[in-house]
């Protein structure tokens, strides 16, 4: 059973369309990151959220994290080929001595 | 430019072979990790580290084993290889245990066991 759950598992969009991704749980976390991993490379941090309702924005994409702190959405705006790749959000929990538990990704292509 | 470093990138070797992959880290982190990932699953925890001489197991059974002699080198090494040790493995570190730190990921190595 998965702690987190992420949706869509994948998703093909036009260049220039809006999209949003989702990263769910029944349990509490700390904080929440999100990091993008593209082909034969490791996941690269893209940002940190750890208040409830918390919103953070980078660029064309903007994070949010629910106020419950159980859940996570990632929307990017005007999606460029550049956005493709897989999208992995990580929990931690208090006391858990910053171990990361990984959902399994939603799988962006954008073309052209 | 990388901080962290995996090698090899690919690997392909024989059922019952020893193998040791690397992981080196030149920003001076206490914490290291290793994850196995696996085509549309999430990232499995295998093995972390707080620091020189601290090794702990993660949260998904493995049959390799790391070390940590040196703050920047957390090798894994698997005694011998098996089929179902087909994976990526990556190897990640941490500035600190506080939960707002992220991780840095190396490149990753593919292992492919025939």
């Amino acid at each position: 059973t998965q702690l987190l759950e992420q949706s869509p598992q994948f998703l093909s969009i036009q260049e220039g369309e809006n999209l949003t991704v989702y990263c769910n749980s029944s349990s509490v976390f700390s904080s929440l990151q999100w990091y993008r991993q593209e082909p034969g490379e490791g996941p690269v941090l893209l940002v940190t959220v750890v208040t409830g309702g918390e919103v953070k924005k980078l660029k064309r994409l903007t994070f949010q994290f629910g106020d419950a702190r159980k859940d996570s959405s990632l929307h990017i705006t005007a999606a460029q080929p550049g956005d493709t790749g897989l999208y992995l959000c990580a929990g931690t929990f208090s006391g858990g001595y910053n171990k990361l538990i990984f959902g399994a990704g939603t799988r962006l292509a954008v073309h052209p | 430019e990388a901080d962290i470093y995996q090698t090899p990138r690919y690997l392909v070797i024989g059922t019952g072979k020893k193998i040791t992959l690397e992981c080196s880290q030149t920003m001076g982190h206490d914490k290291m990790y290793w994850y196995q990932q696996d085509p549309g699953m999430e990232l499995h925890l295998i093995h972390y580290s707080y620091g020189v001489n601290s090794t702990e197991k993660g949260d998904l059974s493995s049959e390799s084993t790391v070390s940590r002699i040196r703050t920047e080198h957390f090798p894994l090494t698997l005694e011998s290889a098996r089929p179902s040790h087909t994976s990526q493995y990556l190897c990640a570190s941490s500035e600190s245990t506080d939960y707002l730190f992220g991780y840095t990921f190396g490149s990753g190595t593919r292992l492919t066991v025939v």
